[in-house]
């Protein structure tokens, strides 16, 4: 199966900073990425979905100039969370949707917002 | 729109007990389905999917699920838990195989020795 990775794996950054979270796929070309959070003691909420070369579909409640997504090539997807605060401190998960009926989770990033 | 629930927010067996995780789904048409584990701070892990033919599927580390149209379900179960099974598992409903999932609320799985 498809290996992905995600960089950085914990970030800690002040309020007001942005923070760009990697995703990739490391021998798989993803057409589609999925971006989730998860915070604490919570379930999984699916952000946005990333289509390589086209514009992200965000989910309702999600401000999509809040949370960057570049799908730029079909090996990586960025979230960009721009002007962090508190509240966005979060579990973020990318999935990849694979072949053969299968989705590849990345390990997720922890991000702190002070 | 589809929609998960998992009754049960916690969980606590005794190591070698059966464990089961209920998961009831609402959704249109026939769901596809998953069962996922988590461990503290950590990823994601597949256990097992749904999404044709037999009801009862055979998943990784000993896990098992059913799914019942009749009663919208996809419960997890496991014969004899290991201390190492203490996790947080989601069930989770798409649409197609591919597609965006919708999670439940997790339950959280306590062995106790």
């Amino acid at each position: 199966g498809a290996v992905v990775s995600q960089h950085p794996s914990r970030v800690i950054c002040k309020s007001g900073t942005s923070v760009k979270i990697e995703c990739r796929s490391l021998d798989f070309q993803a057409t589609t990425m999925f971006w989730y959070r998860q915070f604490p003691k919570q379930s999984l909420m699916l952000m946005a979905t990333s289509n390589e070369g086209s514009k992200a579909t965000y989910e309702q409640g999600v401000e999509k100039d809040k949370f960057l997504i570049n799908h730029a090539s079909l090996t990586l997807s960025t979230l960009t969370v721009t002007s962090a605060h508190p509240e966005d401190s979060s579990f973020y998960i990318c999935v990849i949707a694979g072949e053969q009926e299968t989705q590849y989770f990345g390990p997720g990033t922890r991000l702190l917002v002070l | 729109a589809q929609s998960v629930t998992q009754p049960d927010i916690h969980i606590t067996v005794s190591e070698g007990a059966s464990l089961e995780l209920r998961c009831n789904y609402s959704y249109g048409a026939t769901p596809y389905l998953f069962w996922y584990v988590q461990s503290p701070g950590q990823g994601l892990q597949l256990l097992l999917k749904y999404f044709s033919g037999d009801t009862l599927v055979q998943g990784i580390k000993g896990f098992e699920a059913e799914f019942k149209r009749s009663q919208s379900s996809f419960n997890l179960r496991k014969p004899s838990v290991h201390w190492s099974d203490a996790a947080e598992y989601f069930c989770a409903v798409g649409r197609a195989a591919g597609n965006k999932l919708t999670f439940g609320g997790g339950t959280r799985v306590l062995v106790k020795p």
